[in-house]
C-alpha cells in the first residue's frame, strides 16, 4: 500500500520569503501522480500544484514549484514570496496512474503560518 | 456549475442516531469520492464510485456506513447506530477518469459531531 509522510506538522514564513514544504512516500509503482492540495481555514481543499511521475521536469505554478527526486521518493513544495493568503494546511497525495486506480493518499498535512 | 456541494454542512447527532449526507458533484465528472478527515490530519479514503458503480470500498468503512450514487449524479453516505469516533469532517470530491489528470474537486465537506 502507498503511504506519504509529512514530517513537519508545522512551519511559519515571514511575508515575502521562501518556504519548502518535504513530502515523502512510499510506493511500488513506476507511474503515478503527486499533488499538492491548500486547505484554508473552514475552507474547501484546493489544488496547488500537480506532478507527473513520468515528468523529470519539475512542476511550476507561479509561486509555487515542486522538487521532485523520484529516486528519492520526495517531493517539496517551495513557495516563494510567501504571502499572507498561502497561511492554510497544505497536504501531500499521490496517485497511481494505473488502471481503475482512483483513490488518492495524503499525508497528515503541515500547517503554514504567514507572518506580516 | 459551480463546483461540488454538500448538505448538510454542519450534522449534530446523538450516539445511535442515523445520519445522511448527500454530494452534488460537478457535472461533468463521473468519479466521485468519499473522505473523512478528523482534526489534525489528512483525509482518509472511504470509496469512490464511477458513474453509478461503487469501485472500491476502504476497510474502514464498517458495516454501519453504506454510500450509493443512484444514476450516476449525486451520491449519499449514510452512517447507522452512529457512535462518537464518527465524529470527523466528511468530504466529498470529484474528478474527470482516468484519461485525465486526477485531480479532486473537493467540497466544503459535512461536519459530523456526535454527542
Amino acid at each position: 500500500a502507498q503511504t506519504v509522510t509529512q514530517s513537519q506538522p508545522e512551519m511559519s514564513v515571514q511575508e515575502a520569503e521562501t518556504v519548502t514544504l518535504s513530502c515523502t512516500y512510499d510506493t511500488s509503482e513506476s507511474d503515478y501522480y503527486l499533488f499538492w492540495y491548500k486547505q484554508p481555514p473552514s475552507r474547501q481543499m484546493i489544488l496547488v500544484i500537480r506532478q507527473e511521475a513520468y515528468k523529470q521536469q519539475n512542476a511550476t505554478e507561479n509561486r509555487f514549484s515542486v522538487n521532485f527526486q523520484k529516486a528519492a521518493k520526495s517531493f517539496s513544495l517551495k513557495i516563494s514570496d510567501s504571502q499572507l493568503g498561502d497561511a492554510a494546511m497544505y497536504f501531500c497525495a499521490y496517485r497511481s496512474a494505473s488502471g481503475n486506480a482512483g483513490k488518492s493518499t495524503f499525508g497528515d498535512g503541515t500547517t503554514l503560518t504567514v507572518k506580516p | 456549475d459551480t463546483g461540488v456541494s454538500q448538505d448538510p454542512r454542519h450534522k449534530i447527532t446523538k450516539r445511535g442516531q442515523n445520519v445522511t449526507f448527500r454530494c452534488d458533484p460537478i457535472s461533468e465528472h463521473n468519479r466521485l469520492y468519499w473522505y473523512r478527515q478528523t482534526l489534525g490530519q489528512g483525509p482518509e479514503f472511504l470509496t469512490y464510485f464511477q458513474n453509478e458503480a461503487q469501485l472500491e470500498k476502504s476497510r474502514l468503512l464498517s458495516d454501519r456506513f453504506s454510500a450509493e450514487r443512484p444514476k450516476g449524479s449525486f451520491s449519499t453516505l449514510e452512517i447507522q447506530r452512529t457512535e462518537q469516533g464518527d465524529s470527523a469532517m466528511y468530504l466529498c470530491a470529484s474528478s474527470f477518469p482516468d484519461t485525465y489528470t486526477g485531480e479532486l474537486f473537493f467540497g466544503e465537506g459535512s461536519r459530523l459531531t456526535v454527542l
